[in-house]
């Protein structure tokens, strides 16, 4: 199956400052989504981006399809971005989302 | 904006016991998924479903699990005989389509077996 490695694995910021986050997958892919897990358990969707650059408000994501990676990008960090950011994606011609193990952020004041 | 809604929020079953998992999905939406991730690990996907049959599935869902949409807008997840290894957080998702589209998640229901 598809294989999706994210880094870093942790990831330690003071509150207002900024990070990116990688993912790269293994093989061609029709959807690509960036999810925040806060301290609930709760996926937050955070973008459908499986190509091309979006933002919203203090977070972009970009994908690079065709060099099998994506980026999320998060500036002016609050504590309340602290969490765990999954990246999922899904192979052309398959309806399940594989997901990596995710970046583990702590935003400290 | 429409959500995919999960009952219950936590759920909580003897070894052995069938469990019932339930969703309502977004009302539009034609794709449903179930997921499961168990405690501290990743997302793991275990099956999909579209017009009434399952569209794909994981070496997760043996027979030990079952999906049905008993009415036009709940969606479910049976259990049978559970295990302790079981217990884990399940996320329903749904998607107007496959492919070029997002799907939605519920905020999850966590299955604690004892």
């Amino acid at each position: 199956g598809i294989q999706v490695e994210q880094s870093p694995p942790d990831l330690i910021l003071q509150e207002g400052a900024n990070s990116t986050l990688r993912c790269n997958f293994s093989d061609s892919v029709n959807n690509l989504q960036w999810f925040h897990q806060n301290p609930w358990g709760q996926l937050i969707n955070l973008f459908y981006i499986p190509s091309g650059t979006k933002q919203n408000g203090r977070l972009s994501a970009t994908t690079v399809a065709t060099e099998r990676y994506s980026l999320l990008y998060i500036s002016s960090s609050q504590t309340t971005d602290s969490g765990v950011y999954f990246c999922a994606v899904a192979r052309a011609g398959s309806y399940q989302l594989t997901f990596g193990k995710g970046t583990k952020l702590s935003v400290i004041p | 904006e429409p959500e995919v809604t999960q009952t219950p929020s936590h759920q909580v079953t003897q070894m052995g016991q069938e469990v019932i998992l339930r969703c309502v999905p977004i009302s539009n939406h034609l794709y449903f998924y179930w997921y499961r991730q168990i405690l501290g690990q990743k997302v793991e996907f275990l099956v999909s479903f579209y017009n009434n049959e399952i569209s794909e599935k994981s070496e997760i869902f043996d027979d030990q699990f079952s999906v049905e949409r008993p009415d036009g807008s709940n969606f479910t997840l049976k259990i049978r005989s559970t295990k302790l290894e079981d217990s884990a957080m399940y996320f329903c998702a749904s998607s107007y389509g496959t492919g070029y589209q997002p799907q939605h998640f519920g905020d999850g229901t966590r299955l604690s077996i004892l």
